[in-house]
C-alpha cells in the first residue's frame, strides 16, 4: 500500500534556528512529490513539486530536496510567520491524479 | 494570482439531509478534485474529474456522493444523505494536467461541513 510518512509530528524552533522536515514515501513509480503549507482552517497552499531524485527547489527560506526514498524540506533562519503545518504528498504511476498525503509536521517558530 | 473558490465556507446540516458543496476551479485548469480532511487527520482523496467524467475515485466515494460540472465554471460535490461521519473539511482542487506535470495542483480554502 502506498504510504507517505512525515516526521517529526511537531517541531518548535526559535527564530533563526534552521532545521529540516522529513517525508519518506513508499510509492511504486513516483511521479511527483509535493510540499504544501497549511494554516489552521485553510486549504493546503502549494509550495513545491519535485519529480526526480536529486532535484532541488527553493523559495525564500524554504528548500526542498528529493532522494529515491525521501524528501526533505529545509527551513533556513525561520521567522514566526513560517509557523504552519507542512504537508507532503505524492502521486504515482497508475493514479497520477490522486495525491496521497502524509499527516504533516506542525511547525511553531517563536521569537 | 488565480485561485480556487469554494462556497459556502461553513455548512451545518441535519443527518439525512442532502448537501451540495460548490467550487469554482482555476479557469484554464482541466482536472478537478475533491478531498476531505476530518479534524486532526490526513487529507484524503475522494474523486478526480476530467473531460466531464470521473477519472478516479476512492473507496470513501460511495453511492452517497456524486460530482457534477453543471456549466463551464462550477464543480460541485453532492452528498445525498449525510451521516455524522461526513463531518469534515472538504477541499476542492484543480490542475492544468495530471501526472508528471501536475505541479500546479491548487486547493481552495475549503468548506467545513458539520452534520448534526
Amino acid at each position: 500500500e502506498d504510504q507517505v510518512t512525515q516526521s517529526p509530528e511537531a517541531l518548535r524552533l526559535q527564530e533563526g534556528e534552521s532545521s529540516s522536515l522529513n517525508c519518506s514515501y513508499t510509492v511504486s513509480g513516483l511521479r511527483g512529490l509535493f510540499w504544501y503549507r497549511q494554516d489552521p482552517g485553510k486549504g493546503p497552499e502549494f509550495l513545491f513539486t519535485l519529480y526526480s531524485a536529486g532535484e532541488e527547489k527553493e523559495k525564500e527560506r524554504l528548500k526542498a530536496t528529493l532522494t529515491k526514498k525521501e524528501s526533505f524540506l529545509h527551513i533556513t533562519a525561520p521567522k514566526p510567520e513560517d509557523s504552519a503545518t507542512y504537508l507532503c504528498a505524492a502521486t504515482h504511476a497508475g493514479t497520477a491524479s490522486k495525491l496521497t498525503f502524509g499527516t504533516g509536521t506542525r511547525l511553531q517558530v517563536t521569537l | 494570482e488565480p485561485e480556487v473558490t469554494q462556497t459556502p465556507s461553513h455548512q451545518v446540516t441535519q443527518m439525512g439531509q442532502e448537501v451540495i458543496l460548490r467550487c469554482v476551479p482555476i479557469s484554464n485548469h482541466l482536472y478537478f478534485y475533491w478531498y476531505r480532511q476530518i479534524l486532526g487527520q490526513k487529507v484524503e482523496f475522494l474523486v478526480s474529474f476530467y473531460n466531464n467524467e470521473i477519472s478516479e475515485k476512492s473507496e470513501i466515494f460511495d453511492d452517497q456522493f456524486s460530482v457534477e460540472r453543471p456549466d463551464g465554471s462550477n464543480f460541485t460535490l453532492k452528498i445525498r444523505s449525510t451521516k455524522l461521519e461526513d463531518s469534515a473539511m472538504y477541499f476542492c482542487a484543480s490542475s492544468r494536467s495530471a501526472g508528471e506535470k501536475s505541479g500546479d495542483y491548487t486547493f481552495g480554502s475549503g468548506t467545513r461541513l458539520t452534520v448534526v
